[in-house]
């Protein structure tokens, strides 16, 4: 089983609007860490926003929201008021720990998102 | 300034030399670890380690070897390049705690042909 999945392959939103690109998880691991990066055409990976499993409040990064449902093992990342360097790929990833003091995170295939003017 | 470099950034090589790519940090961190990204693929990891002399294999880490003997460098070998290790290859490096950002280098493009 995959333990990052992204559904959404591509996605377009109108500038201006407000986008929500899914993640969801699977883990075992009692603390772990969910990331958000972007990837622009340029190839560069951008970190957005980072949640941890115990954190109770969701986490914000200016406009940027991480929505997390840790019942349903979700990991949403909202972005509002969508601007046209939005359009990137969308990377959601899981930190998860792996062996005595060690970790490794997981990567999901990633979300195309492309805004319209 | 705090960055993760890496070199080189673009390489064509043929199959069966030998190749190191290098990755060095400036943070202090004790964490770094090695990605390959592939289309549809998103970014598997290589191989990582928590800090100098130890490191562990990562999703696929056939046909990789790495080092760490400081602590700044993490140098990615292939001894022997096949074609279907052409793909784009990141650094990263974080705090042992693992918490908040992974600070990427940025890539490096590798063909073997």
């Amino acid at each position: 089983a995959q333990k990052i999945t992204q559904t959404q392959p591509g996605m377009f939103v109108q500038e201006k609007e407000a986008v929500t690109l899914d993640c969801t998880y699977d883990t075992s691991d009692q603390s772990y860490g969910l990331f958000w990066y972007k990837q622009p055409s340029s190839g560069e990976m951008i970190f957005l926003i980072y949640q941890g499993s115990y954190d109770e409040q969701n986490a914000t990064e200016g406009r940027y929201s991480l929505n997390f449902q840790k019942a349903r093992k979700s990991a949403n990342l909202v972005i509002s008021a969508s601007q046209l360097g939005d359009s990137a790929m969308y990377f959601c990833a899981m930190r998860e720990t792996s062996g005595a003091g060690s970790y490794q995170l997981t990567f999901g295939k990633g979300t195309k998102l492309s805004v319209i003017p | 300034e705090a960055q993760v470099t890496q070199n080189p950034r673009y390489l064509i090589t043929v199959t069966g030399k030998k190749l190191t790519v290098t990755c060095s940090q400036n943070m202090n961190h004790e964490y770094m670890s090695w990605y390959r990204q592939d289309p549809g693929l998103g970014l598997r990891q290589i191989y990582y380690s928590m800090n100098v002399e130890v490191t562990d294999k990562g999703d696929v880490p056939e046909g990789y070897k790495v080092s760490r003997k400081e602590k700044r460098n993490f140098p990615l070998i292939l001894e022997s390049p096949s074609p279907n290790q052409t793909s784009l290859y990141f650094c990263a490096s974080s705090y042992a705690t693992g918490i908040g950002e992974q600070y990427f280098g940025p890539g490096t493009r590798l063909t073997v042909t």
